[in-house]
């Protein structure tokens, strides 16, 4: 079983339409992290959950909306795309310490 | 969190020993060692981490000076498949915490 999981592994799509990256970890993991690895490869977290609450919104445009409907899941929502926001988006849960991370969803926006 | 400084990149030998080094010389007191590694196209996948002590487990070892203001990570017999990015990250734990990715060090492990 894989702890933490994405959907979709590739995402294309143009410019303005609005899509969704599911998440859902099965590790009993009480937080759950975004990150987004842009094409110079740098990892920056954008959002963190804990137990459904937010606890960091690393100042991401408010197009990007992360919703979690149980401790679980962490899905993000973004509306109106642009050709900057082509890039590959992580999950992540932990529990105190040690992340781990899902294998990706690489968005491309054409 | 306290900033973290690697060699960009490193080669290793395959079945030597890699040592990866990592300066964190403005580490807080409770600011945990962690090690991460990206293997191309792959989520980052959590190594170790240390406070103060040395810490092994199956996959490295983790070397911490007693200033802490320095760590080593050892993967003691590499292998191609450890060819990655490897990120040292100094971070508190908890649910407010977060972790802060540098550039990290490319390891190229060498047949």
């Amino acid at each position: 079983d894989t702890a933490v999981s994405q959907t979709p592994k590739y995402l294309v799509t143009q410019m303005g339409n609005d899509k969704s990256i599911k998440c859902e970890q099965n590790l009993g993991h009480d937080t759950m992290y975004w990150y987004k690895q842009d094409s110079k490869k740098f990892l920056k977290i954008m959002f963190s959950y804990n137990n459904k609450e937010l606890i960091i919104n690393e100042t991401v445009p408010n197009r990007f909306s992360p919703k979690s409907p149980d401790k679980a899941h962490l899905n993000l929502h973004i509306n109106s795309l642009e050709l900057g926001d082509s890039a590959v988006y992580f999950c992540a849960s932990s529990r105190e310490s040690g992340y781990t991370f899902g294998s990706g969803t690489r968005l491309t926006v054409v | 969190d306290a900033k973290t400084t690697q060699p960009p990149s490193m080669d290793c030998a395959e079945g030597r020993a890699a040592n990866l080094p990592c300066n964190h010389s403005t580490i807080s007191g409770n600011e945990y060692v962690y090690w991460y590694r990206q293997i191309h196209s792959q989520g980052p996948q959590y190594i170790i981490h240390g406070l103060k002590n040395n810490e092994t487990n199956e996959m490295a070892s983790l070397i911490i000076t007693e200033d802490r203001k320095s760590s080593t990570l050892i993967l003691p017999h590499a292998t191609l498949r450890d060819t990655a990015v490897y990120y040292c990250i100094a971070s508190k734990t908890g649910a407010t915490n977060k972790l802060i990715f540098g550039t990290g060090t490319l390891l190229a492990v060498q047949p």
